[in-house]
């Protein structure tokens, strides 16, 4: 079943502004990875993360590895129209190969 | 070669129908999944294939029936779908090893049962 809590579970921002988004589990993860997905379109890896405490940017996205293993956070720098999209947080832990536990998705909206 | 691709991307089928749905990988990876995803839900995951063997199945009813062909090729086999069974179908690979890292995903395949 689900383990992650991701919030916030939508955002409707102005284009131009900075994003943030976290998961939490109660369970310790070894790697979190976060997704986008647009509408009827598979998800698209953004950032993969695999050491507690790692912090690693792709482009205007910045994610990190929470120190306790128990979390993670993706901000967005500068919102552009096409950040549109549901983004997911996934963490997989090292008992249970072949798994990826998702986060219930934010749900972010851009307006010009 | 980058991508996981998927064939059909949609498919309307009746209830006595029996369809197949296709995955492609050519990244070299050796486990691939199957997941079902419903509007705004994340993907749920149905069977893992590791080195072409069956590795995981989420207790997913015998009308869904995974086939590995090889190391490229993955195939979902559908017979007797219900109309709840409409959805998202999701291919995926990643390597094997420590954690199966860095899942990566297909466009999917939107399944509409009538």
């Amino acid at each position: 079943g689900q383990q992650l809590n991701q919030s916030p579970q939508s955002m409707f921002i102005q284009e131009g502004e900075d994003v943030s988004m976290n998961c939490t589990s109660s369970s310790i993860f070894n790697t979190w990875l976060w997704y986008k997905q647009d509408p009827g379109e598979g998800p698209v890896l953004l950032i993969a993360l695999y050491k507690a405490g790692e912090l690693t940017s792709n482009g205007r996205l910045t994610a990190q590895f929470g120190i306790t293993r128990k979390d993670s956070f993706l901000n967005i720098s500068a919102s552009i129209p096409s950040d549109v999209g549901i983004y997911f947080c996934a963490g997989q832990r090292g008992s249970t190969l072949g798994r990826l536990y998702f986060g219930r998705g934010t749900q972010l909206t851009v307006w010009p | 070669d980058t991508e996981v691709t998927q064939t059909p991307k949609h498919l309307v089928m009746g209830m006595t129908n029996k369809k197949s749905l296709k995955c492609e990988q050519h990244m070299g990876h050796r486990a691939m999944y199957w997941y079902k995803q419903k509007a705004k839900k994340p993907p749920e995951l149905m069977f893992v294939y590791s080195y072409e063997k069956l590795s995981i199945n989420e207790s997913v009813p015998s009308r869904f029936s995974p086939e590995c062909p090889n190391s490229s090729l993955l195939n979902l086999h559908l017979h007797a779908l219900q109309p709840e069974d409409s959805a998202l179908y999701l291919c995926a690979s990643s390597e094997v090893g420590t954690s199966y890292r860095s899942r990566v995903f297909g466009p999917g395949t939107r399944l509409t049962v009538l």
